[in-house]
């Protein structure tokens, strides 16, 4: 089955700074590549998204970028704010109903 | 309007209890999920349901046992419960296979004395 690594586990930043996280996955067949974020005690919800035929996404300060041959995908998160505090999770689907997540990252921002 | 909504939040209960979490969406998709997110924050699937018919089943214990009435609910019903059960379980809706967002309940912390 897919396997997704994420890195790192934990991130910290200075409020202003940018934030990189990123992922690889196995399956050549994954085409949807979501990140979630969740706060303490929240639930999980997308802030962005990128499919198969698409190399970069980007919304305001967040952006993903894909590279479908290495089979990584990153998120990207400039001027980061306190209120970008969270667990962060990518993931991947390949059409089967099934969406494999990574393990999360948290992200730290320090005002 | 909650577009997942889950009930009960909070479940607190004896070792080798029985007990159901309810999960609804009305946001009239026709796939909907059930997570586990241990202590670890790691988010494992464990079922996925489309149009009230079982798709995944993960390596879950038979003392799981979803239940998909309509293609608004999925319920969870746990036997037996065990220490390890101990968790966050988020339910999820998404439409179709997964071209798309899934959207998460606010999710129901079970906690196994």
């Amino acid at each position: 089955g897919e396997n997704v690594e994420q890195h790192p586990s934990t991130l910290s930043v200075q409020e202003g700074d940018s934030a990189v996280i990123k992922c690889t996955y196995s399956d050549s067949a994954s085409n949807y590549f979501p990140w979630y974020k969740q706060e303490l005690g929240k639930r999980p919800q997308l802030i962005i998204d990128i499919r198969s035929n698409v190399g970069e996404k980007k919304d305001q300060r967040i952006a993903v970028t894909l590279n479908k041959t290495a089979k990584h995908f990153s998120l990207h998160i400039t001027e980061t704010q306190p209120e970008d505090s969270a667990v962060y999770f990518c993931a991947s689907g390949a059409g089967s109903y099934q969406l494999t997540f990574g393990k999360g990252t948290k992200l730290s921002v320090i005002p | 309007d909650t577009a997942v909504s889950q009930t009960p939040k909070y479940l607190v209960t004896q070792m080798g209890n029985d007990k159901s979490i309810k999960c609804e969406q009305n946001l009239g998709h026709d796939t909907m999920y059930w997570y586990k997110q241990d202590s670890k924050k790691f988010l494992k699937i464990m079922f996925s349901y489309n149009n009230k018919e079982l798709i995944i089943n993960e390596t879950v214990p038979n003392r799981f046992s979803p239940k998909s009435p309509d293609k608004a609910h999925l319920n969870l019903h746990i036997n037996s419960l065990e220490l390890g059960d101990s968790a966050v379980y988020f339910c999820a809706s998404s439409q179709g296979r997964t071209s798309g967002e899934q959207f998460f309940g606010p999710g129901t912390r079970l906690t196994v004395l």
